[in-house]
């Protein structure tokens, strides 16, 4: 059975730094894309970005690079989204996704991160 | 970027009628376009890719057609479980979703 499984809740203050995880099992973890999705609390879906296990090739949205970093580690099957300094605005729910990358929609999602960033 | 517009935003039905959602794309995306269910409180589900394939395990009431820019999502006889918001993503380039289309109880 596919599994993406994410990281527990996170409350954090403005400026500090936080790494978020996304494991993957049940299918072969290098040939599937991971991407990550945000959704800011009432609003609809955004794609930040997305990251091939198998050679760390990366792809940002214009909106979202520079702003965060999506790593991966395939030796443990995980996947992060990480920030140097988190704002109020990053405030979120975050769900990594996998991708087959032909077509690159999501068929597996996980169960979301969520992320409160507040003094 | 390319620009997903989802209309209605909201619309209100009952269970059994056939309910058609529409997605449209700022420039010609080929078949790139994916839609997605989401409940409250949970991940959102693939339901349809390519523009018309059904994602296994999805009821064979949910469709999708279209072509260049104009696509649509078709729920034939709506059902209690469907109550939910729908999203259209063009996988194009920069894979961008629309907005959202709450489906709501009449």
């Amino acid at each position: 059975e596919v599994q993406l499984v994410q990281s527990g809740a996170e409350v954090k203050k403005p400026g500090e730094s936080l790494k978020i995880s996304c494991k993957g099992s049940g299918y072969s973890f290098t040939s599937y894309w991971i991407g990550w999705v945000r959704q800011m609390p009432g609003k609809g879906l955004e794609w930040m970005g997305i990251i091939y296990p198998g050679d760390s090739d990366t792809r940002y949205s214009p909106s979202f690079q520079g702003q965060v970093t999506i790593s991966a580690d395939k030796s443990i099957s995980t996947a992060y989204l990480q920030w140097s300094s988190l704002k109020a605005s990053d405030t979120a729910m975050y769900y990594c996704a996998r991708s087959r990358g032909s077509y690159w929609y999501f068929d597996y999602w996980g169960q979301g991160t969520l992320v409160t960033v507040s003094s | 970027d390319i620009q997903m517009t989802q209309s209605p935003s909201s619309l209100s039905a009952s269970v059994g009628d056939r309910v058609t959602i529409t997605c449209r794309a700022s420039q010609r995306i080929s078949n790139y376009l994916n839609w997605y269910q989401q409940k409250p409180g949970q991940a959102p589900r693939l339901l349809i890719y390519t523009v018309s394939s059904l994602q296994s395990g999805v009821p064979s009431r949910f469709s999708g057609s279209g072509s260049g820019t104009e696509f649509t999502l078709t729920i034939s006889s709506l059902q209690p479980e469907d109550f939910a918001t729908y999203y259209c993503q063009q996988s194009y380039n920069t894979r961008t979703f629309g907005q959202g289309t709450k489906v709501e109880i009449k």
